[in-house]
């Protein structure tokens, strides 16, 4: 058990550029979350996969941001023509499919706007 | 729609201290509650997970417990020391399989 690894650890970007961060959850989970931490918040919740399948949205999910996890390993996050407002930390969990469905969090990939 | 809310959202104490960390949400339809440990540019640690079913987790100093009938939940340091320094955020899920929801955190600082 590994744990979950992100990549990069810190990106920084300018505005209008596109970005894609990867996240590679423990061996052998089959639930993989992403999540967004501004500055002094919680975490809030992007998007969920079972397996390769996205189950579930979020509305902060906007036409910018896409995520896929291509047979259901491995998943990425990209935001395309991205905004100042995009600046955060991007954070990847999972979970197994069995009780008690515990999430493990990675250490998550800083993006900073220019 | 779920809120969870931390109280305080700071909390400084001696080393050896005895502390606990408030936990609130809004609807009490919830599968399990989790507690995290966040230091400074770091991902989340997870600390305890309580199940809906379940009163109280415990794990060496730390004792979480739930009461989901009145939307709460402690987290319990016992003897504080200054390792114990960093964020600590409840997240709840509403269903099986899906999202959670997380208070804003409060922020631990235990002097030496």
């Amino acid at each position: 058990d590994t744990g979950v690894s992100q990549d990069p650890r810190h990106k920084i970007t300018k505005r209008g550029q596109n970005v894609t961060f990867r996240c590679d959850p423990i061996s052998e989970h089959n639930r993989l979350y992403w999540y967004r931490q501004t500055l002094g918040q919680g975490p809030e919740f992007l998007t969920y996969f079972q397996n390769e399948a996205q189950l579930e949205k979020s509305r902060l999910l906007s036409d910018r941001f896409s995520a896929e996890r291509p047979k259901g390993s491995f998943s990425t996050l990209e935001i395309q023509r991205t905004e100042q407002g995009d600046s955060a930390m991007y954070l990847c969990a999972s979970s197994s499919g069995q009780e008690p469905l515990a999430q493990h969090f990675g250490d998550g990939t800083r993006l900073s706007i220019l | 729609k779920q809120e969870v809310t931390q109280i305080p959202a700071a909390l400084s104490v001696p080393e050896g201290e005895n502390l606990v960390l408030n936990c609130s949400f809004t609807d009490s339809a919830i599968y399990n509650l989790q507690w995290f440990r966040q230091d400074p540019g770091k991902g989340l640690t997870s600390l305890l997970l309580i199940q809906s079913s379940q009163r109280e987790q415990t794990s060496g100093r730390l004792n979480a417990s739930l009461d989901k009938s009145s939307g709460r939940s402690t987290l319990y340091i016992a003897a504080s020391q200054p390792g114990d320094s960093a964020t600590y955020l409840c997240a709840v899920r509403g269903n099986q399989g899906g999202k959670l929801i997380f208070g804003q955190g409060t922020e631990l600082s235990v002097k030496p």
